[in-house]
């Protein structure tokens, strides 16, 4: 079936580095990925999409980038911040289910920004 | 404004006691979702309404039903809750159509359940 695989599950950077994280999808077909951020006990907000269209999108401090030959694309967050601490979930829509509009949840990543 | 609104925000019930959670929204979507999140894992899909029509996942237990009764309301029924249903439940929304189809989901702020 659809699976998506995110790396790191961890990654713990200083604060005003950059962070990647890194999902692969199996789908070939896929063609939305949102990415969300989930602070402990609060609901997943997304951060950031991107269709299969379209290579790369930038909104401030945050980017996606999609490799769709590879299937694979990347969360990049540039000169973090304490805040910007919370698990961060990649996922994929396969196009099987574009009417639904299911998606593929990664395994998640823990982002922590020491000060 | 809260959009997606899930009651009650935390549930205790015992072991096979049934239960139901709400969610209702504002935004007139017609695709509704409800999630199972345990601790440190990703949302896991139970089932979702395309408007009225019921689509459930293959490996979503018996013991979880739902119901719609109009667009703006969704319920989660849990039968018979075991210590391992104890878990965030999130209901999500989106807009799916031909003129102005939304690409995002919108998640409420979940119900947290807890099984004793």
């Amino acid at each position: 079936g659809e699976n998506v695989e995110q790396h790191p599950s961890t990654l713990s950077v200083q604060e005003g580095d950059s962070a990647v994280i890194k999902c692969t999808y199996s789908d070939s077909a896929s063609n939305y990925f949102p990415w969300y951020k989930q602070e402990l006990g609060k609901r997943p907000q997304l951060i950031i999409d991107i269709r299969s269209n379209v290579g790369e999108k930038k909104d401030q401090r945050i980017a996606v980038t999609l490799n769709k030959t590879a299937k694979h694309f990347s969360l990049h967050i540039t000169e973090t911040q304490p805040e910007d601490s919370a698990v961060y979930f990649c996922a994929a829509r396969p196009v099987f289910y574009n009417q639904g509009g299911k998606l593929i949840f990664g395994q998640g990543t823990e982002l922590s920004v020491k000060p | 404004d809260a959009m997606v609104i899930q009651n009650p925000r935390y549930q205790v019930t015992q072991f096979g006691k049934p239960v139901t959670l709400s969610c209702s929204q504002t935004l007139n979507h017609n695709v509704m979702y409800w999630y199972q999140q345990k601790s440190s894992q990703a949302p896991k899909l139970l089932f979702h309404y395309y408007d009225k029509d019921f689509n459930n996942e293959a490996d979503t237990p018996d013991n979880f039903q739902s119901r719609r009764p109009n667009t703006s309301f969704c319920f989660l029924d849990i039968r018979s809750p075991g210590l391992g249903d104890a878990a965030m439940y999130l209901c999500a929304t989106r807009l799916d159509s031909v003129l102005a189809g939304v690409d995002e989901q919108f998640f409420g702020p979940g119900t947290r359940l807890t099984v004793l």
